[in-house]
C-alpha cells in the first residue's frame, strides 16, 4: 500500500502563473518531508523540506505546506517558469528508518510560456 | 563541494551475470542510501550504509547486496542478474542522522539483456 501518494500523474501550468503540486501521506510516524525535481535520466535534485513540527518553509520561488491533520503537503511555486518544467517528487521519512526515504510516483509539471 | 558521484554512468549485462555499481558521497557525508527507480515501481529504497555498517534494508532479495568503506564510499552488488533488474540505480549521501537532506547522484541505468 502507498504511504505516500501523488494523485496527479501531471499539471500544466501558464508560465508566470503559480504551480500548485500536492501530496497526501498515510503514515503518522513520518516527520520530515521533502520535494525533489528530477529531468530523465537524471537524479533528484534538492527543492526543499519540512519538519513535522512546521506548517510552513519558503526558499525563494518555493514553499511547502505541511497540513498534519489531513496529512497533507503541497509545493507552490510562484512564478512559474518554463524550465521548472519536470517531475516533481514528495518525499517523507521517519526518525526510526534510517535513510529510507519513501517516494511518491510524481507529478509531471509543464510551464508553458 | 562536489556532488554525489557514481561509476559507471551506463552498463548493459545479461541475465545471469552480476555487477558491481559504485558510489562517492558528497565530502563529510556518512550516510549513502541507495534506490532502484522503474517505471512500474517508481523510486524503491534498497538499503542505507553508514559508518561501514548496514542500518536500513528494503524489501529486495538477497541477490541485491551492499557495502560501505572506510571513506563512505560505497559499492552495490548484485548477482543472478534477472531482465527486471533493469532501472536506474540512485546512490543518495546525507551527513548522518535520519532527519538530514539526502542528496542523491546521477544514476546509473542497468540494461539486462
Amino acid at each position: 500500500d502507498q504511504q505516500v501518494k501523488q494523485n496527479s500523474p501531471s499539471l500544466s501550468v501558464q508560465e508566470g502563473r503559480i504551480s500548485i503540486l500536492n501530496c497526501d501521506y498515510t503514515n503518522s510516524m513520518f516527520d520530515y518531508f521533502l520535494w525533489y525535481k528530477k529531468y530523465p535520466a537524471e537524479g533528484p535534485t534538492f527543492l526543499i523540506s519540512i519538519s513535522s513540527i512546521k506548517d510552513k518553509n519558503e526558499d525563494g520561488r518555493f514553499t511547502v505546506f505541511l497540513n498534519k491533520s489531513a496529512k497533507h503537503l503541497s509545493l507552490h511555486i510562484v512564478p512559474s517558469q518554463p524550465g521548472d518544467s519536470a517531475v516533481y517528487f514528495c518525499a517523507a521519512s521517519d526518525r526510526g528508518s534510517q535513510g529510507n526515504l519513501i517516494f511518491g510516483k510524481g507529478t509531471k509539471l509543464s510551464v508553458k510560456p | 563541494k562536489a556532488g554525489v558521484t557514481q561509476t559507471p554512468r551506463y552498463l548493459i549485462k545479461t541475465r545471469g551475470q552480476q555487477v558491481t555499481l559504485s558510489c562517492s558521497p558528497i565530502s563529510g557525508h556518512r550516510s549513502v542510501s541507495w534506490y532502484q527507480q522503474t517505471p512500474g515501481q517508481g523510486l524503491q529504497f534498497l538499503f542505507e550504509y553508514f559508518s561501514e555498517t548496514q542500518r536500513n534494508k528494503g524489501n529486495f532479495p538477497g541477490r541485491f547486496s551492499g557495502r560501505q568503506f572506510s571513506n563512505s564510499r560505497s559499492e552495490m552488488n548484485v548477482s543472478t542478474l534477472e531482465l527486471g533488474d533493469s532501472a536506474l540505480y540512485l546512490c543518495a549521501s546525507m551527513t548522518s542522522g535520519t532527519t538530514d537532506t539526502q542528496y542523491f547522484g546521477p544514476g546509473t541505468r542497468l540494461t539486462v539483456l
